[in-house]
């Protein structure tokens, strides 16, 4: 199994600022993906990470305000832009291989609190 | 929206006993797989059935799926209070590798 970690763990930020959230996998892999976990919520996905082209957006979700990076096969990053209380959640990066039987891991995940 | 519903929403059990969590998803799949998540932590893999699977075991785990009801179940035998936790299904739809999550159950095993 793939071992995924993410920096930062935690964060408390101010309204109208940007983090920038990082997501390393121990091996190469085809498939990333970032999900986002509101408060007391399921998990909806925000995007798939493509390596070396622009990342698939879901509904509701739009590159401005969720840039994405996927430089190589064990590296993502998901910038949650111009912050607001409402994006308060716990970010989540996965990853799976190249087969639709493949199990999907994920990270430990970035708890953010917007002030 | 796509996402899958579990029931019960919550379940409080004694230790000892068993705990059974249903699933339902919308469309066809590849494969269904459950997780576990401990308050509000990283999710951690339980096990991944195939959409031509019926029934597959994994220690004190027993998760069934049902195509023609588009259904899944995860049965805990013998229940710890270890196992206090959110579960959550997750589909892997027909021709897509993202996965959609169900809407989670919040397990409480009292000791």
């Amino acid at each position: 199994s793939a071992v995924i970690s993410q920096k930062p763990s935690r964060d408390i930020c101010q309204r109208g600022t940007s983090l920038t959230i990082q997501c390393q996998v121990d091996s190469q892999v085809t498939m990333m993906f970032w999900y986002r976990q509101q408060p007391g919520q399921s998990l909806t996905l925000i995007a798939t990470a493509n390596q070396g082209s622009e990342a698939t957006y879901e509904s509701g979700f739009v590159i401005d305000k969720f840039p994405i990076s996927r430089p190589n096969l064990t590296f993502s990053t998901l910038t949650v832009s111009n912050m607001s209380p409402e994006d308060s959640s716990i970010y989540l990066c996965s990853v799976a291989g190249t087969s639709t039987t493949d199990t999907q891991y994920f990270g430990p995940g970035t708890r953010l609190t917007v002030l | 929206s796509q996402q899958g519903e579990e029931d019960p929403q919550a379940l409080s059990i004694q230790e000892g006993e068993n705990a059974t969590m249903n699933c339902s998803y919308k469309t066809s799949i590849n494969n269904l797989q459950w997780y576990r998540q401990n308050s509000g932590r990283g999710l951690v893999h339980l096990i991944l059935i195939r959409s031509n699977e019926r029934e597959k075991h994994s220690g004190r785990l027993r998760v069934t799926l049902d195509t023609s009801k588009k259904s899944s179940s995860l049965l805990i035998t013998a229940s710890r209070a270890a196992d206090t936790a959110s579960y959550f299904c997750a589909s892997s739809y027909t021709g897509r590798r993202a996965l959609t999550f169900g809407s989670g159950t919040r397990l409480q095993v009292q000791p």
